[in-house]
């Protein structure tokens, strides 16, 4: 059964940065493309970006580039998310997703989804 | 970006069918591939794959879920309708990078 677990969620002030991680089980993660999905209050979806199965490229919604870096660890079947100057904006569930299929190229639709992980921005 | 528009709200009776509708700002279809995928989120959990390129029903989803479209119009279909597929139902897009989602429609009882 695939499983996807993210953490590193939580209260934080604006212009801190967090760490998000997603530990994966039930499939060989290193096989797969990941993404990061947020979703705010307002029930809003929005892409963040994704990593390719070996982690030699990703690929990030323009809006949050510059704040916003994926990284994973296959040898720990572990997905990352590091933010920086977090904005009140930034207030949302992060899921992490892994890719519809295995493969060179990402199939850029989102098979399976954690539970996510809650950040909250605030002073 | 690719704008993804859906109704907000859609009132259906059990054992009716539903029909929810995407609209894209552009098209998403690249010859016969509708790049056009269709979610179900539940209050309270995490959003689940219905529907992988228009029309192909994801892995352990009842048949009475079905996708079409090209284009920049699509329609998810559920029917009949069951109590259990009271959620909010959410289309996106992978033609374009950015991925972007629609606002979602909320299926609700009549």
């Amino acid at each position: 059964e695939v499983q996807l677990v993210e953490s590193g969620g939580g209260l934080v002030q604006p212009g801190a940065s967090l760490k998000l991680s997603c530990v994966a089980s039930g499939f060989t993660f290193s096989d797969y493309w990941m993404s990061w999905v947020r979703q705010t209050p307002g029930k809003t979806m929005e892409w963040i970006g994704d990593i390719k199965y070996d982690g030699s490229y990703t690929n990030y919604a323009p809006s949050l580039k510059n704040r916003f870096t994926i990284s994973r660890d296959n040898a720990k079947s572990t997905l990352y998310l590091q933010m920086s100057n977090v904005r009140s904006e930034d207030t949302a569930t992060y899921y992490c997703t892994r890719d519809g299929g295995s493969g060179y190229y990402s199939s850029h639709w989102f098979a399976y989804w954690g539970q996510g992980t809650l950040v909250t921005v605030s002073s | 970006d690719i704008v993804l528009t859906q109704s907000p709200v859609l009132a259906v009776s059990l054992g009716q069918r539903a029909t929810i509708s995407c609209r894209a700002s552009q098209s998403v279809s690249i010859s016969s591939i509708n790049l056009m995928h269709w979610y179900q989120q539940k209050p309270g959990q995490q959003p689940k794959l219905l529907i992988y390129r228009a029309s192909n029903l994801a892995s352990g989803i009842p048949a009475r879920f079905s996708g079409s479209g090209s284009g920049t119009d699509f329609t998810l279909t559920i029917d009949p309708v069951q109590a259990d597929d009271i959620a909010a139902y959410y289309c996106q897009q992978s033609r374009e990078s950015p991925n972007t989602f629609g606002a979602g429609t909320k299926l609700e009882l009549k």
